[in-house]
């Protein structure tokens, strides 16, 4: 059966500081992968979505970046943290297009 | 683009009672129309879906009815207890990624 791992569970970081958020998916292979962010107590924000790898398709232009080293693995990176930053970020993966999504656990991010 | 607006976002009922949440969409394209659950600090879990060639699907207490003329759909959940308490989020999509609805957040009453 296919899993998705996502990691850390909470971080707590500086402004200005750097991340790395992973996301890899286990028991398929292609997946659509896909970032979202989450404010408290609001929707679901779109950040990056790839088909595959090296394709990388952003929906926000911020200071986030995303990757796709590997068939089954999603990066979400910034080289400088703001304080707007703070959020509940969720991976997801789907078979493919038109496919429900699955969501992985979720970083709760604070940015101090 | 499509669009989705989902009402209301606020629900409470009493526990037994019937909750339905209504989403409309834009893109008279869009075919497929899953519907999420989260949990307080959790991550959504999808609960059901309908594809465009049907009209309305059940599982359990919770059925999904979908009007592509009026390009709106809705949830409906009967029978309601308190662990359906959650926000709902619905969404559209025609090809990835998927379109959501800002959520309604249900409270069941006990």
């Amino acid at each position: 059966s296919q899993t998705i791992h996502q990691w850390p569970a909470t971080l707590v970081q500086p402004v200005g500081s750097p991340l790395s958020l992973e996301c890899t998916v286990e028991g398929t292979s292609n997946p659509n992968l896909y970032w979202y962010r989450q404010a408290a107590g609001r929707g679901l924000q779109l950040l990056f979505y790839s088909v595959g790898i090296g394709q990388i398709s952003s929906e926000v232009p911020q200071n986030l970046s995303a990757s796709r080293p590997q068939d089954r693995q999603f990066i979400l990176s910034s080289k400088k943290l703001l304080l707007s930053d703070s959020g509940f970020y969720l991976c997801a993966w789907s078979e493919a297009a038109n496919y429900g999504y699955t969501f992985g656990s979720g970083t709760r991010l604070t940015v101090v | 683009g499509e669009n989705v607006e989902q009402h209301p976002s606020t629900l409470s009922v009493q526990e037994g009672d019937s909750a339905v949440i209504k989403c409309t969409y834009s893109d008279s394209a869009s075919n497929y129309f899953p519907w999420y659950k989260q949990e307080l600090g959790k991550r959504p879990q999808l609960i059901i879906d309908i594809r465009s060639n049907v009209g309305e699907k059940k599982d359990q207490r919770i059925a999904v009815t979908l009007n592509k003329t009026a390009k709106h759909f809705s949830l409906h959940i009967t029978e309601t207890q308190p662990e359906d308490s959650a926000v709902y989020f619905c969404a559209a999509s025609m090809s990835t990624p998927l379109v959501f609805g800002k959520g309604t957040r249900l409270s069941v009453i006990a």
